[in-house]
């Protein structure tokens, strides 16, 4: 299984500020991405970090307002911009491996969001 | 939207065997079953996954039926620290690509 760290853990931003949230992973991997998880609810899928070219973002999440970099096979980077309080959740980072599958998917702890 | 139903919510004794069914009638022959949970406060945590066969690791074990629409996790003998959110979820074997779509999962109280 792959360590995933995340920083930072929890942040308090204020309305039209941004902040970029890192994602470390201990070994190599193919497939990074970009989870949002609101207050009370379940997961939903931001974009896929791809290594080396633009990351592939989800209906109804756009790269304006979440840039994401992925300058190697083991970090990460997502930028919540411009914030309001409607991005008040916890933002997660997930890799997936092995390369031959059958693919498990691991999860970062979390970084939590309030937005004021 | 989700390919699975779960309950949305189960108690278990602790010490019990817990029991978390999942239904998911339109399942591919090439897809597998997954399992996560959730802890209050953390990330989704992996805890096992199959096709046709009953699995078990060192978390849990796997029953799927025979004509594969519903599948059993069992986790034998609950403590506290199982209560979490318990997500089902089906995914081709062989694409990489392919988005996971979360549920609302089963929330599962250990209790005392």
């Amino acid at each position: 299984s792959a360590v995933i760290s995340q920083k930072p853990s929890r942040d308090i931003c204020q309305r039209g500020t941004s902040l970029t949230i890192q994602c470390q992973v201990d070994s190599q991997v193919t497939m990074m991405f970009w989870y949002r998880q609101q207050p009370g609810q379940s997961l939903t899928l931001i974009a896929t970090a791809n290594q080396g070219s633009e990351a592939t973002y989800e209906s109804g999440f756009v790269i304006d307002k979440f840039p994401i970099s992925r300058p190697n096979l083991t970090f990460s980077t997502l930028t919540v911009s411009n914030m309001s309080p409607e991005d008040s959740s916890i933002y997660l980072c997930s890799v997936e491996g092995p390369v031959s599958g059958p693919y498990e998917q691991y999860f970062g702890p979390g970084t939590r969001l309030t937005v004021t | 939207d989700a390919k699975t139903t779960q309950p949305p919510s189960m108690d278990c004794a602790e010490g019990r065997a817990a029991n978390l069914p999942c239904n998911h009638s339109t399942i591919s022959g090439n897809e597998y079953v997954y399992w996560y949970r959730q802890i209050h406060s953390q990330g989704p945590q992996y805890i096992i996954h199959g096709l046709k066969n009953n699995e078990t690791n060192e978390m849990a074990s796997l029953i799927i039926t025979e004509d594969r629409k519903s599948s059993t996790l069992i986790l034998p003998h609950a403590t506290l620290r199982d209560t979490a959110v318990y997500y089902c979820i089906v995914r081709p074997a062989t694409d990489s690509n392919y988005q996971l779509i979360w549920g609302a999962g089963t929330k599962l109280i250990i209790k005392p």
